[in-house]
């Protein structure tokens, strides 16, 4: 059974910076995509980042380019988001989510870390 | 981008009547479009992908159709437990982008 684990979420001031994380187990890690998508307290899904199977492949969402980084390691199963310079339209559940070989098509999902950015 | 248009946002239905629920493309998607179910408190599923395959798993009663711009998903007798949010989600092009939702809500 697919099972992803997310860590390393909190509160944080703006212009902070988190770590997440997300530990998988269940799945052959280093063959699957792997994304970030968050949602904002009672609104809709977006779309954070990507990540290809083998790390050499990344795209963001315009709103966090610049700001986040998506790495993994295939030695750990582990798969991050380094969140820097945080503002408050940050603040949301952050869901890591497999796909494919190749593909966006996000098959497991995390149950989501709350990230708070407040003064 | 492409912006994802879902309708209606809202949907009124009582168990055992079909729901039908849209998702319009601002540009051709071709087929890479999903749809998605999320209960409150839950991780979104995967119902449907590439427009009209189901995911593993999936009732029968769950089907989607479309292509291009166009995408329907229609659960065909609604049960207690399908009242929830449903999304569509791109990957024709970056960004993936997300419809913006339709609540499945009991009347």
């Amino acid at each position: 059974e697919v099972e992803l684990l997310e860590s390393g979420g909190g509160f944080v001031q703006p212009g902070g910076s988190l770590r997440l994380s997300c530990a998988a187990s269940g799945f052959t890690f280093s063959s699957h995509t792997l994304s970030w998508v968050r949602q904002a307290p009672g609104r809709g899904l977006e779309w954070v980042s990507f990540i290809s199977a083998s790390g050499g492949d990344t795209y963001y969402a315009d709103s966090v380019k610049g700001r986040f980084t998506n790495s993994r390691d295939n030695f750990k199963d582990t798969l991050y988001l380094q969140m820097n310079s945080l503002r408050a339209e940050d603040t949301a559940v952050y869901y890591c989510a497999q796909g494919g070989s190749t593909s966006s098509i996000y098959n497991s999902w995390g149950q989501g870390i709350l990230v708070t950015v407040s003064s | 981008e492409i912006v994802l248009t879902q309708s209606p946002a809202t949907l009124s239905l009582s168990p055992g009547e079909r729901a039908t629920l849209s998702c319009r493309a601002s540009q051709s998607v071709s087929n890479y479009l999903a749809w998605y179910q999320q209960r409150p408190g839950q991780p979104p599923r995967l119902l449907i992908y590439d427009a009209s395959n189901r995911a593993t798993g999936i009732p029968a009663r769950f089907s989607g159709s479309g292509s291009r711009t166009d995408f329907t998903l229609t659960i065909s007798s609604l049960e207690p437990e399908d009242f929830a949010v449903y999304y569509c989600q791109q990957r024709s092009n970056w960004p993936i982008t997300f419809g913006q939702g339709t609540r499945l809500e009991i009347k």
